[in-house]
């Protein structure tokens, strides 16, 4: 079946520009998440969805980077303002809510954000 | 609050040669850990999962790890390198299901033939 999809793939963007990244999870899956990966680092958490319950946005760095979700499918994590230091590949990843696969989260391939 | 440490951002070993690559996590609550695997240009899969059942887990690809309470250790073992086994490696600790992972910095592995 489809894995999770992520677009686009990469974005190059200038400096103060705003970009919207997407995510498309993996059909009935529940929660969903944005990580982040700095070159050479780990990943970062960035913000959880769960169903209908309040989005978890303690990951955030700042007040520039912000996420929607429409009910329990698509996600577009939106950051304003870009600097350089936002420069990184952003991770999705969606998992169930029960099952088997509990717990498991599923990642995208990640977009590559380059901010010049 | 949850951490991961990585021991060795690279490790190299021939082909055939064990495997090791270490994790210690630090939590407050008995953890479920995860290893992951990333191959260049591609998203994170999982290689294992530990959550509280048997302490040795056995993992896709040959790859295993045991969760060490004693020494707050999960490390990762494959007895054979495979040249296909070249990748980056992530530790991963949460302390409940269902909720987002905190990840260590990851060591890359390479395999030489």
């Amino acid at each position: 079946g489809a894995g999770v999809s992520q677009s686009p793939s990469n974005k190059v963007t200038e400096k103060g520009k705003d970009v919207e990244l997407r995510c498309d999870p993996i059909s009935g899956h529940t929660a969903l998440y944005w990580y982040r990966q700095r070159l050479g680092q780990g990943l970062e958490f960035l913000i959880y969805f769960q169903g209908n319950s309040a989005p978890d946005k303690s990951g955030l760095p700042s007040d520039r980077f912000s996420a929607e979700r429409t009910g329990e499918s698509v996600s577009t994590l939106t950051i304003q303002r870009t600097q350089q230091e936002d420069s990184a590949v952003y991770l999705c990843a969606s998992s169930p809510e029960g099952g088997r696969a509990k717990n498991i989260q599923y990642f995208g391939a990640g977009t590559r954000l380059s901010v010049l | 609050a949850q951490s991961v440490t990585q021991l060795g951002s690279h490790v190299s070993v021939s082909e055939g040669a064990l495997v090791l690559l270490r994790c210690n996590y630090s939590s407050s609550v008995p953890p479920y850990l995860f290893w992951y695997v990333q191959y260049p240009n591609q998203g994170l899969q999982l290689l294992l999962k530990y959550t509280s059942a048997a302490t040795l887990v056995k993992g896709i690809n040959g790859f295993e790890a045991e969760f060490k309470k004693s020494e707050t250790s999960f490390h990762l073992t494959k007895p054979s390198a495979h040249m296909s086994d070249a990748a980056e490696y992530f530790c991963a600790v949460t302390p409940s299901l269902n909720t987002p992972l905190v990840f260590g910095k990851g060591t890359r592995l390479s395999v030489i033939a």
